[in-house]
């Protein structure tokens, strides 16, 4: 079964400042990956995907991420983050196998921004 | 067009007692998931609907969960004889087909159990 690992429970960063969420996965193969965002008082919003192909993916809002698989990561990256990226952000694996279609998600990394 | 829409915002209900969430998915959205989200432990799979097909319940954590989507459409979760670990904000979440697609979240349910 597939389990994804977000090891920073709390970040803090400065607005201007760059940005890296880390996200490790397990799964037997090459997985489906994503990064969802919740907002204060909204629901889960998708960021990003990566499926094949380019390991670098561009999302939304100027995030992206990176699919290394010799480290099993898929790490969310934000050059210069704004206020309103203060949010909870979460990592998801999705198994390839059919049968399997879920999500798995981890605990999550709950972003702040200090002025 | 309007996305996916959870009934009620909010629930409080007293232990033993049973309770229905509901869930309207985006029209034409034929895979329709539910979630579990508790303090500090993320999103919980509890079920997933894919068309016609026998719904995925592995994630339901006991027989006193229960699930069904009528017509394709709406689902309702079930929790029997609630308990107060039960409380938590349940998601609910569809996307066109399956996992590839892009799951859009409703607002949840927050179910409080006292």
């Amino acid at each position: 079964a597939q389990s994804v690992t977000q090891p920073d429970i709390h970040i803090t960063v400065s607005e201007g400042a760059s940005l890296e969420l880390r996200c490790n996965y397990s799964y037997g193969a090459t997985p489906y990956l994503f990064w969802y965002v919740q907002s204060p008082g909204q629901g889960l919003q998708l960021l990003l995907k990566y499926f094949s192909g380019d390991t670098l993916v561009q999302g939304i809002k100027g995030f992206e991420a990176e699919f290394k698989r010799s480290q099993s990561s898929f790490n969310l990256r934000k050059p210069s983050v704004h206020w309103s990226d203060a949010a909870e952000y979460f990592c998801a694996v999705g198994a390839r196998n059919f049968g399997n279609e879920k999500l798995t998600f981890g605990t999550g990394t709950r972003l702040t921004i200090i002025p | 067009g309007a996305g996916v829409s959870q009934s009620p915002s909010n629930k409080v209900t007293e232990k033993g007692k049973d309770v229905e969430l509901r869930c309207d998915p985006i029209s034409g959205h034929t895979a329709l998931y539910w979630y579990r989200q508790s303090l500090g432990q993320g999103l919980e799979f509890l079920i997933y609907f894919q068309g016609n097909s026998a719904p995925d319940k592995s994630g339901l954590p006991s027989d006193r969960f229960s699930a069904e989507r009528t017509g394709g459409s709406v689902s309702t979760l079930t929790i029997q004889r609630t308990q107060q670990e039960d409380s938590a904000v349940y998601l609910c979440a569809s996307s066109l087909q399956g996992v590839t697609d892009t799951q859009y979240f409703g607002p949840g349910t927050r179910l409080t159990v006292l």
